[in-house]
């Protein structure tokens, strides 16, 4: 599975859309981009995934350029709820060899009030 | 739908000793996953489970760890005998098919004295 890069912290003010940029610059073409996040004391919490077109559901935005190095997660309208790690991972998720997620230390969003 | 279930939620034994976790799967998921959470670091896989056939084990120290699935449904990982360094959070994952987002437990967080 390729790499992904992410801030190691990041701030957003209650109310405000909070993005979160990750790089994967060494992104095949059959991997996608998942987004996790982790709140204190819980387990891993799936967001969202993509492989090429943006995504939207009910908790997020995931954008993802149109070379696939880079994507931004966006949390519309963030909460004190929303403070937690997030994860940015790719991951082969189409016959063979999938296995396992592959987690980098990630961000660690503050939600300030 | 209820999500994984994982018990006990904490343990605390002394080092040398045995210590299994259970984890109950969502309903109808065939894949399942255990992984460790070390303290500041994204989790790490040890095995992953298709119905009731370890298809990848290759991250599970076997000197001392044993998995199993029986009936392709509940899971049980062991640690026998357990060491300092087995200090951890193990969360067990599921999903419906390998290449399906994984939705997690909260854990079971392991301390040895």
């Amino acid at each position: 599975d390729a790499k992904t890069t992410q801030p190691t912290s990041m701030d957003c003010a209650e109310g405000r859309a909070a993005n979160l940029p990750c790089n994967h610059s060494t992104i095949s073409g059959n991997e996608y981009v998942y987004w996790y996040r982790q709140i204190h004391s819980q387990g891993p919490q799936y967001i969202i995934h993509g492989l090429k077109n943006n995504e939207t559901n009910e908790m997020a935005s995931l954008i993802i350029t149109e070379d696939r190095k880079s994507s931004t997660l966006i949390l519309p309208h963030a909460t004190l709820r929303d403070t937690a790690v997030y994860y940015c991972i790719v991951r082969v998720s189409s016959g063979g060899g999938a296995d396992g997620l592959t987690f980098g230390k990630g961000t660690h969003l503050i939600i300030q009030p | 739908e209820a999500g994984v279930v994982q018990s006990p939620r904490y343990k605390i034994i002394e080092k040398k000793q045995p210590v299994a976790f259970w984890c109950n799967p969502i309903s109808g998921h065939n894949t399942l996953y255990w992984y460790r959470q070390n303290l500041g670091q994204g989790p790490e896989l040890l095995i992953r489970y298709e119905n009731e056939e370890a298809v990848d084990d290759s991250q599970l120290p076997k000197d001392r760890f044993s998995a199993e699935r029986l009936k392709g449904v509940d899971s049980t990982l062991k640690i026998q005998p357990a060491e300092l360094g087995d200090s951890a959070v193990y969360l067990c994952a599921s999903s419906l098919t390998f290449n399906q987002p994984q939705h997690f437990g909260d854990g079971t967080r392991l301390s040895i004295l």
